[in-house]
C-alpha cells in the first residue's frame, strides 16, 4: 500500500478536464514538502510534469497544472488529448520515513 | 543534453547480489547542483524510491531497504552504482536511475527531472 493515495483510474473525453487527486498525511504533503507529478507512457520511463506543487519544467504544456490543499494535492489536465493517455504518479518527501514516497499511480483513459 | 543509461545483469539468483550501474553522458556527475537516484517499479505496480547519492558520496536510503542497499559513485567514470544483496522474487522490477536537482531549499521541492530508460531485473533460479 502506497504512502500517498491516488485513485486507480480516471477517464475523460477529448477536450474535457480531468483531475487526479493525491492524498497524504501530516508527515508528507501536510508537512509542506513539495509535490511532484510524473507521466508514464506505456513502456517508457516516467517524465516530470510538475514539481514543487505548481511548477512546470520547460516543454510541459500549460494544460497540466498542480495544486495543493492541506494534506492533499491535485493534478488537472485541461483540453484532454489522446496522447495524454498514460499513468500518472504523485511524489513527495516523507519526514517519518526520511525518504521520497510515491502514490500508487492513476491510469488515465481518454475515451 | 544529459542522458542516463542503466546497465547490469537481467537475471539474478535468489539470495545473491543485484548490481547495476548508471552511466552519464552529456553531463557530469560531479555537478554540485544535482543528486542522483535509484528507483524501481515492480511489474504492474507503482514506483519505489531506493536511494539517493551526491557526488561527494553522501547517501540516503529507503528505510525498508537500507539493510541491503549500497549506492556508490565513481566520478572518474562519471557513473553511480546500486548494490542490493540477499535478493528475493520481490526485488524483481524495472530499475531506473534519475537526476534530482538541488534547489535553494534543498531536494524537497524539486523532482527527478531526467530518467534513464530503465533496466529489467528478474530474480529467479
Amino acid at each position: 500500500q502506497s504512502v500517498l493515495t491516488q485513485p486507480p483510474s480516471v477517464s475523460g473525453a477529448p477536450g474535457q478536464t480531468v483531475t487526479i487527486s493525491c492524498t497524504g498525511t501530516s508527515s508528507n504533503i501536510g508537512a509542506g514538502y513539495g509535490i511532484n507529478w510524473y507521466q508514464q507512457l506505456p513502456g517508457r520511463a516516467p517524465k516530470l510534469l510538475i514539481y514543487g506543487y505548481i511548477n512546470r519544467p520547460s516543454g510541459v504544456p500549460d494544460r497540466f497544472s498542480g495544486s495543493k490543499s492541506g494534506s492533499s494535492a491535485s493534478l488537472a489536465i485541461t483540453g484532454l488529448q489522446a496522447e495524454d493517455e498514460a499513468d500518472y504518479f504523485c511524489q513527495s518527501y516523507d519526514s517519518s520515513l526520511s525518504g521520497w514516497v510515491f502514490g500508487g499511480g492513476t491510469n488515465l483513459t481518454v475515451l | 543534453q544529459l542522458q542516463l543509461h542503466e546497465s547490469g545483469p537481467g537475471r539474478v539468483k535468489p539470495s545473491e547480489t543485484l548490481s547495476l550501474t548508471c552511466s552519464l553522458s552529456g553531463g557530469s556527475i560531479s555537478d554540485n547542483n544535482y543528486y542522483w537516484d535509484w528507483i524501481r517499479q515492480s511489474p504492474g505496480k507503482g514506483l519505489e524510491w531506493i536511494g539517493t547519492i551526491y557526488y561527494s558520496g553522501n547517501t540516503y536510503y529507503n528505510p525498508y531497504l537500507t539493510s541491503r542497499v549500497t549506492i556508490s559513485v565513481d566520478t572518474s567514470k562519471n557513473q553511480f552504482s546500486l548494490s542490493l544483496n540477499f535478493v528475493t522474487a520481490a526485488d524483481t522490477a524495472l530499475y531506473f536511475c534519475s537526476r534530482h536537482p538541488l534547489t535553494s531549499v534543498g531536494l524537497y521541492y524539486s523532482g527527478m527531472d531526467v530518467w534513464g530508460q530503465g533496466t529489467t531485473v528478474t530474480v529467479s533460479s
